[in-house]
């Protein structure tokens, strides 16, 4: 079936620290994928998607690289910032199941000042 | 930006009774969805619904949940007789009908408390 696995939290850094966080995913044919972020208390926002193999999705400093070859969907951003704690979720949806999200388990982020 | 709008954000019943979640989709988007979130677990889809009919639905979707989207505005999520395991956060989400792979757009969701 079709399956995301992220990598355990939480994430502690340090401000201006280098992120990565792992995303991987099980999926047949072309699925798109997306990275979502929770910010305390709110709801899911839209972070950056892809939608076919080595698109690179962008936004806020993030990117991520859609790697078919590796089924890999990474997070990541050159400085975090203390405004960018948050829990992150990765997700893939697919044409044929009415694009349904399937998400990740979340990756709790803290950025410490 | 047009947003999607979740109603109540917070939700106490007891147990055995009836329970409507309300959600206002994004106003020209065509598909929607219901997610929930149990506390300290991941996001779960349970039901997709577009041209007036349910498109697909989760295992969790038993007998007890049902969808309407009663007037083209609200899209409303009902639970029959709540379970204490119905306890969740519970995500309202539609997406454009341009292109199949439009994000979907989320509410701030429903904080539902079985007691």
């Amino acid at each position: 079936g079709n399956s995301v696995t992220q990598m355990e939290g939480p994430v502690t850094l340090s401000e201006e620290a280098f992120l990565t966080i792992n995303c991987t995913y099980t999926a047949t044919g072309y699925p798109s994928l997306f990275w979502y972020v929770q910010y305390p208390g709110e709801g899911l926002q839209l972070l950056l998607k892809a939608t076919k193999a080595d698109d690179k999705g962008s936004n806020k400093g993030f990117e991520a690289t859609y790697r078919k070859e590796t089924t890999s969907f990474h997070l990541e951003k050159g400085s975090v910032q203390v405004s960018d704690s948050a829990v992150y979720f990765c997700a893939l949806a697919r044409m044929d199941s009415s694009y349904k999200l399937i998400f990740g388990s979340g990756t709790r982020l803290l950025v410490r000042p | 930006e047009p947003e999607v709008t979740q109603t109540p954000s917070h939700q106490v019943t007891q147990m055995g009774q009836e329970v409507i979640l309300r959600c206002v989709p994004i106003s020209n988007h065509l598909y929607f969805y219901w997610y929930r979130q149990i506390l300290g677990q991941k996001v779960e889809f349970l039901v997709s619904f577009y041209n007036n009919e349910i498109s697909e639905k989760s295992e969790i979707f038993d007998d007890q949940f049902s969808v309407e989207r009663p007037d083209g505005s609200n899209f409303t999520l009902k639970i029959r007789s709540t379970k204490l395991e119905d306890s969740a956060m519970y995500f309202c989400a539609s997406r454009g009908r341009t292109t199949g792979n439009q994000p979907q757009h989320f509410g701030d969701g429903t904080r539902l408390s079985i007691l």
